[in-house]
């Protein structure tokens, strides 16, 4: 199985800061990555496909890049919708997801 | 709208059967896999497995293999999960997704999801 590791497990920022999100992959993925947010309660929605990849809808702040074992997920100024949960899920080979970043209030 | 319907929430006792459903419309439905994630409380996403609608091909996660079955009833567009005998870990969030190209792909469409507690 492809492990997925996301760092770090929790960030707290302010509103307007800069957010980096990291997620390894325990082998080559090529560019078979997603990036989803999740809110308390809610299904996850999808943010990025194929590592850099804006679905249609979401936000320009938001961005991807990477590829291979090394990702990341951008977010260019924090605003009060984004306080969230973040995954990142690997789909080259079957499907594995990261355990998740949690965004918090600083 | 392109949308997947999930039953609602469950409450069971340990030992008991129980059989959740995921409706999909606004797209054709035996044609995309439709995969099942579990949430527990307080945790992350874990991918259980995935069904194919039009042949119920069937591929299931190692950690769900014999624990759970997919099946699907295309003349109404539903997909279910099925457990035989549930016990107090079984209590989680269920959601079913679809995977926008084929087996392996990214979840463009999720349920709003069904919460399952299973306790004596």
């Amino acid at each position: 199985d492809i492990q997925m590791t996301q760092s770090p497990s929790t960030l707290s920022a302010s509103v307007g800061d800069r957010v980096t999100i990291t997620c390894r992959a325990s082998q080559s993925v090529s560019s078979w990555l997603a990036w989803y947010q999740q809110k308390p309660g809610k299904a996850p929605k999808l943010l990025i496909y194929k590592a850099s990849t804006l679905e249609t809808g979401v936000p320009s702040r938001f961005s991807g890049s990477g590829s291979g074992t090394e990702f990341t997920l951008t977010i260019s100024s924090l605003q009060p919708d984004d306080f969230a949960t973040y995954y990142c899920q690997q789909y080259d080979t079957f499907t594995t997801f990261g355990q998740g970043t949690k965004v918090e209030i600083k | 709208e392109v949308q997947l319907v999930q039953s609602g929430a469950e409450v069971k006792k340990p030992g008991e059967s129980l059989k959740i459903s995921c409706k999909g419309s606004g797209y054709t439905f035996t044609s995309y896999w439709i995969g099942w994630v579990r949430q527990m409380p307080g945790k992350g996403l874990e991918w259980m497995g995935i069904i194919y609608p039009g042949d119920s091909d069937t591929r299931y996660s190692p950690s769900f293999q014999g624990q759970v079955t997919f099946s699907a009833d295309k003349s109404i567009n539903t997909a279910y999960l099925q457990w035989s005998s549930l016990n107090a870990s079984d209590s989680a969030m269920y959601f079913c997704a679809r995977p926008l190209g084929g087996i392996a792909a990214h979840l463009d469409i999720w349920g709003q999801g069904t919460m399952v507690t299973v306790s004596s």
